[in-house]
């Protein structure tokens, strides 16, 4: 299995381009989530999907739009790049929580490091 | 402001010596989970803590669930060079999952 795959790893943008994040998992996985991580904040949930078909936002939406239209792929898609969106974002993948809503394993991907300019 | 609020941010200590990171928040969590992460890679699970007041152990890395299951606390005995990492808690509420800020650890021979 090859786990959690993102690309590219690296990305420079000019502001206002476009572009798509990729991410796909091989571990039929429900559930599937986007991540930014910038220094002295941590991890922030940008968007989740817990089903093809199925998004919802997290903490940071803004800016970002998802599609899930199969188990494997959950890619990430910035519409007009902004400075403020430079960071490292990681796509992540899991079960689904059980009955009493505790957490499974979430399998990270090797992230992709964007620069917008 | 974080939802779960991670200390220290940074912490070097020596070879040999303990440690213990803390994890606090004022929202109750269905469960908790510590990850660690090394330069250029995503975060790996180490743990996952379910009932209050529960406590577990690996190797030596001692995690800790408050009783009202809104905190939790990471303790390391006798630190070596290769637990240098950043290590993050995570609280979850079904399918929401919130990240402290993160603690940078260096562990120096």
């Amino acid at each position: 299995n090859a786990g959690v795959t993102q690309t590219p790893k690296f990305q420079v943008l000019k502001t206002g381009q476009s572009m798509t994040l990729q991410c796909a998992q091989d571990m039929n996985h429900e559930y599937m989530s986007w991540y930014r991580q910038d220094p002295g904040m941590g991890l922030r949930l940008i968007h989740y999907s817990v089903g093809a078909g199925i998004t919802d936002q997290g903490e940071v939406p803004n800016g970002y739009n998802v599609s899930r239209s199969t188990t494997e792929d959950f890619p990430l898609r910035l519409l007009s790049a902004a400075p403020s969106q430079t960071s490292v974002y990681f796509c992540a993948s899991s079960y689904l929580p059980g009955t009493s809503g505790s957490a499974d394993t979430q399998y990270f991907g090797p992230g992709t490091r964007l620069t917008v300019l | 402001t974080q939802l779960l609020e991670q200390s220290p941010q940074f912490l070097s200590i020596q070879e040999g010596e303990n440690l213990t990171v803390y994890c606090n928040s004022s929202s109750v969590f269905s469960s908790l989970q510590w990850y660690r992460q090394e330069p250029g890679e995503g975060p790996v699970l180490l743990v996952t803590v379910v009932t209050g007041g529960e406590v577990k152990k690996l190797k030596r890395l001692t995690f800790q669930f408050g009783d009202a299951r809104k905190d939790s606390s990471l303790h390391i005995t006798a630190a070596q060079p290769g637990d240098t990492g950043l290590y993050h808690c995570a609280g979850v509420n079904n399918n929401d999952m919130r990240f402290g800020a993160g603690t940078r650890l260096t562990v120096k021979p």
